[in-house]
């Protein structure tokens, strides 16, 4: 069975572009989660999809990034104009059910983004 | 909010024990995570515990919870060069509406 898988792994951009990330969750992962670790620091919560809805987005920065996951399917996180401080790990994850005794929280290889 | 800290480094030498230390501010967590991330790779779930325990054994990791001081610790025994990785310890619980709260990491040097 394929783990979450994200895309792309590595993303170097100039400050002011554009870059969409891509998560595709475990198949029939209802639950798909974004985190973002910036270098040395903990990772932090961005937002929660439940299917196609937002439960959480508390942790998202600010209005320069905008979440989506169309048909609860894969999901997409845009930076738009990307900054300095944006740079980091961004980490995809998914689990099947936040009630479920086994609530292991899948977690893709993340994508390193460096905003120069 | 939550808050999950642990020390940042660790160096034990091979066949040694490592023991890495975390705690946390939630006292609603139910959940507490190890997890792993190896040079390059991603986020692997190592152990967890539930709240109700306050041990966890499982081959060369021995977890243990101290819920009244808040204090999770994670032993390696017969720690090996391939265990040299970033551990981060996590919660989850009510409080934070069951999305998962990071500590920083631990890097684990191991020498030979």
């Amino acid at each position: 069975e394929a783990g979450v898988t994200q895309f792309p792994s590595h993303s170097v951009i100039e400050k002011g572009q554009t870059v969409t990330l891509r998560c595709d969750p475990i198949s029939g992962h209802d639950n798909l989660y974004w985190y973002r670790r910036v270098m040395g620091k903990e990772i932090k919560f961005l937002l929660h999809f439940v299917k196609e809805s937002k439960q959480d987005e508390s942790g998202m920065p600010n209005n320069r990034f905008l979440a989506e996951r169309t048909g609860g399917t894969y999901s997409t996180l845009k930076v738009q104009p990307a900054e300095l401080e944006d740079s980091g790990v961004y980490f995809c994850a998914s689990s099947q059910s936040q009630g479920s005794m086994n609530t292991e929280a899948f977690f893709g290889q993340g994508t390193r983004l460096t905003v120069v | 909010g939550e808050d999950v800290e642990q020390s940042l480094f660790l160096s034990v030498r091979e066949g040694d024990s490592s023991v890495i230390n975390c705690t946390y501010t939630d006292s609603s967590s139910t959940y507490l995570y190890w997890y792993k991330q190896e040079p390059g790779a991603g986020l692997q779930l190592l152990t967890y515990i539930f709240s109700n325990m306050d041990m966890k054994q499982d081959q060369r990791l021995t977890v243990l919870l101290n819920k009244k001081d808040k204090h999770l610790s994670l032993r390696i025994a017969d720690t090996q060069t391939g265990d040299s990785a970033i551990y981060f310890c996590a919660e989850r619980g009510h409080t934070g509406g069951f999305k998962t709260i990071f500590g920083a990491g631990t890097r684990l040097f191991v020498k030979a």
